[in-house]
């Protein structure tokens, strides 16, 4: 079964970093892009940013919301897909959401982990 | 990339048809075939309803359907029911990333 779980939210205070993981099962993951997604409270979904696969060259995008905060890796031989985000703000509490991506397809999807960012 | 371009509500009786706009522009919805539509209910996983414009995945019901015509694509629901009530999200491929929609929430009255 092809499976996603994210881990790693928690409360954090403004200013601060945090790490978050995908860990992937039930399918080849290095042939895959993956991608971040977050929902906001009372918001809808919104995309936050891939990491190409390493036959792709491994390349990153990221929406402008957190283009120079957030960093999305990958390490295949583990099977995980990470999202380091640094200056965290209040309006980066979300659940966020990490998805095998093919060629803009997401599919499946994680569970989901809660970050709040709060004083 | 501005996000794509949704209805924000929708409604209609159980039984009806409804369909859900998703405009983009030649860079995004226009431009490639890789247009997508996810299902949303509040506390689970979104799930993956159409992809490639309008190819349904094993296990997603016939009563989904997508389509494009120019920029804009579309997602219809034949044969509303009540556990159809629920968000959906378009998304296009670009060549610099993805684009994603704000979102339709879908009232079955």
């Amino acid at each position: 079964e092809v499976q996603l779980v994210e881990s790693g939210g928690s409360l954090v205070q403004p200013g601060r970093s945090l790490s978050l993981s995908c860990t992937a099962s039930g399918f080849t993951f290095g042939d895959y892009a993956m991608s971040w997604f977050r929902q906001a409270p009372g918001k809808g979904l919104e995309w936050v940013g891939f990491i190409r696969s390493e036959a792709y060259g491994g390349t990153t995008e990221y929406a402008a919301s957190v283009k120079g905060r957030f960093t999305i890796s990958r390490d295949d031989s583990k099977s995980i897909a990470y999202l380091q985000m640094s200056s965290l703000k209040t309006e980066d509490t979300a659940v966020y959401y990490c998805t095998r991506d093919s060629v803009g397809t997401f599919d499946p999807w994680g569970q989901g982990t809660l970050v709040t960012v709060s004083s | 990339q501005s996000a794509l371009t949704q209805p924000a509500s929708l409604s209609g009786s159980p039984g009806q048809s409804i369909t859900i706009s998703c405009t983009g522009t030649s860079s995004d919805v226009g431009g490639y075939n890789y247009v997508s539509w996810y299902q949303h209910h509040p506390g689970k996983a979104p799930k993956l309803l159409i992809y490639d414009v309008s190819k349904r995945p094993s296990g997603v019901s016939y009563r989904f359907s997508g389509s494009k015509s120019g920029n804009t694509a579309s997602l219809t629901i034949s044969g509303l029911q009540a556990e159809d009530e629920a968000d959906y999200y378009c998304s296009s491929y670009t060549s610099s990333g993805r684009v994603f929609g704000g979102g339709t929430k879908l009232t079955v009255l």
